[in-house]
């Protein structure tokens, strides 16, 4: 069964500052990862995803990630962060289930933006 | 336009009782879930349906029962509240089954049972 962690539950980062938000994976087959952001009372919403072919991918509001099958990680990163950045990132791993999709996240991380 | 819409946003009700969220998408997507995110924020699914059928349904008691009327509609119904089902509740659909569909989530249902 596929398994997703995201070591970090908390982080603080300075407006302006970079940022990378670290998520490791564990599937046999090749993996189909997603990041989606989740603002405090809504839903999530899809970041960006990595199915295959370039591993550097680029998401909305300026997020990028990079696959690294070696390492087993899909970690998310921006440059600049901004004072509406602050919310809570999961991290994902796609898998079949009974040849349907089958989507596990990992706990989140919050991502706490100080001026 | 709101793309996935549940009702109600909030809903506090007391052990025992029998409750129901529903949802609706109108993007026109052929699959629709049920997710649970608990107090922690870890969200797991619960059921999807693809096409008015049931293809996914974790362990999850028989006392959540989803139903749904067509595609574009997938309702939760929760029987015999207990206080371990307070938790926010997400509906999101996708345009397929193929694990390159993105899942389009609802605002979610935070429950309480008190």
């Amino acid at each position: 069964a596929q398994s997703v962690t995201q070591p970090d539950i908390h982080i603080t980062v300075s407006e302006g500052a970079s940022l990378e938000l670290r998520c490791n994976y564990s599937y046999g087959a090749t993996p189909y990862l997603f990041w989606y952001v989740q603002s405090p009372g809504q839903g999530l919403q899809l970041l960006l995803k990595y199915f295959s072919g370039d591993t550097l991918v680029q998401g909305i509001k300026g997020f990028e990630a990079e696959f690294k099958r070696s390492q087993s990680s899909f970690n998310l990163r921006k440059p600049s962060v901004h004072w509406s950045d602050a919310a809570e990132y999961f991290c994902a791993v796609g898998a079949r289930s009974g040849g349907y999709q089958k989507v596990t996240f990992g706990i989140g991380t919050k991502l706490q933006v100080i001026p | 336009d709101t793309a996935v819409s549940q009702t109600p946003k909030y809903l506090v009700t007391q052990m025992g009782n029998d409750k129901s969220i529903k949802c609706e998408q109108n993007l026109g997507h052929d699959t629709m879930y049920w997710y649970k995110q608990d107090s922690k924020k870890f969200l797991k699914i619960m059921f999807s349906y693809n096409n008015k059928e049931l293809i996914i349904n974790e362990t999850v008691p028989n006392r959540f029962s989803p139903k749904s009327p067509d595609k574009a509609h997938l309702n939760l119904h929760i029987n015999s509240l207990e206080l371990g089902d307070s938790a926010v509740y997400f509906c999101a659909s996708s345009p397929g089954t193929g694990l390159t569909s993105p899942l389009h989530f609802g605002n979610g249902t935070r429950l309480t049972v008190t």
